[in-house]
């Protein structure tokens, strides 16, 4: 059971490439997700998802799209990286009535 | 809208000495929970607690205390005896339930760094 893993841990993209991140959880749980962390500023949510094939936009969502095609999966994608994307970004599961979120280990993004 | 503010970003401690941190909210929601998560500098988080506004009773596990105070809207959580290994980013977070299409959405804090030193 390794509960909520990351692709990948680490990535250095320029200015204008693409790529996506995928989270994977083995723990069925319905909700997922997206959030990066900056310093000082804890974590901001950037899109989730409550079930397989929807998704949602968080407080910072500008600038990523999300897609959730399988229940285990959630992927996250930047079309066009700017610098500002440079950050930390964590995936979560959980599964309701229960409220905490279980996290995966962070995938490290610099865009320079 | 919800907020959280953790309002000591560092704090150091010598081992063995009782730290507390602090966590205050804002809801407007009645049925809410808050929670703490621990960041060790491997980076991953981890959860520690969580908690219902219609809970106030305060909870004790081994070396760690939360004490829940509604009136102050607080969620303050100590460490007793602290340890080196303590060292982390701790860091509060506040669910609301009133907006299920929200998906319970966490709002954190910005986090205090505990230095726990030998």
């Amino acid at each position: 059971n390794a509960g909520v893993t990351q692709t990948p841990k680490f990535r250095v993209l320029k200015t204008g490439q693409s790529m996506t991140l995928l989270c994977a959880q083995d723990m069925n749980h319905e909700y997922m997700y997206w959030y990066r962390q900056d310093p000082g500023m804890g974590l901001r949510l950037i899109h989730y998802s409550v079930g397989e094939g929807t998704t949602a936009k968080g407080e910072v969502p500008d600038g990523y799209n999300v897609s959730r095609l399988k229940k285990q999966n959630f992927l996250l994608g930047l079309e066009s990286a700017a610098p500002s994307q440079t950050s930390v970004y964590f995936c979560a599961s959980r599964e309701p009535p229960f409220n905490e979120q279980y996290f995966g280990p962070g995938t490290r993004l610099t865009v320079t | 809208a919800q907020k959280v503010t953790q309002a000591q970003t560092e704090i150091s401690v010598v081992e063995k000495e009782d730290v507390t941190l602090d966590c205050v909210y804002e809801t407007r929601d009645t049925t809410y929970y808050l929670f703490w998560y621990k960041q060790p500098p491997s980076g991953e988080l981890v959860f520690l607690i969580r908690r219902n506004s219609f809970d106030e009773q305060n909870e004790i596990s081994g070396r760690y205390s939360w004490n829940f105070q509604k009136s102050t809207s607080s969620f303050n959580f100590t460490i007793t005896a602290s340890q080196v290994v303590d060292s982390a980013v701790y860091f509060c977070a506040l669910s609301a339930s009133r907006w299920p299409d929200a998906g319970n959405m966490l709002t954190f804090g910005g986090g205090t760094r505990l230095m726990v030193k030998p």
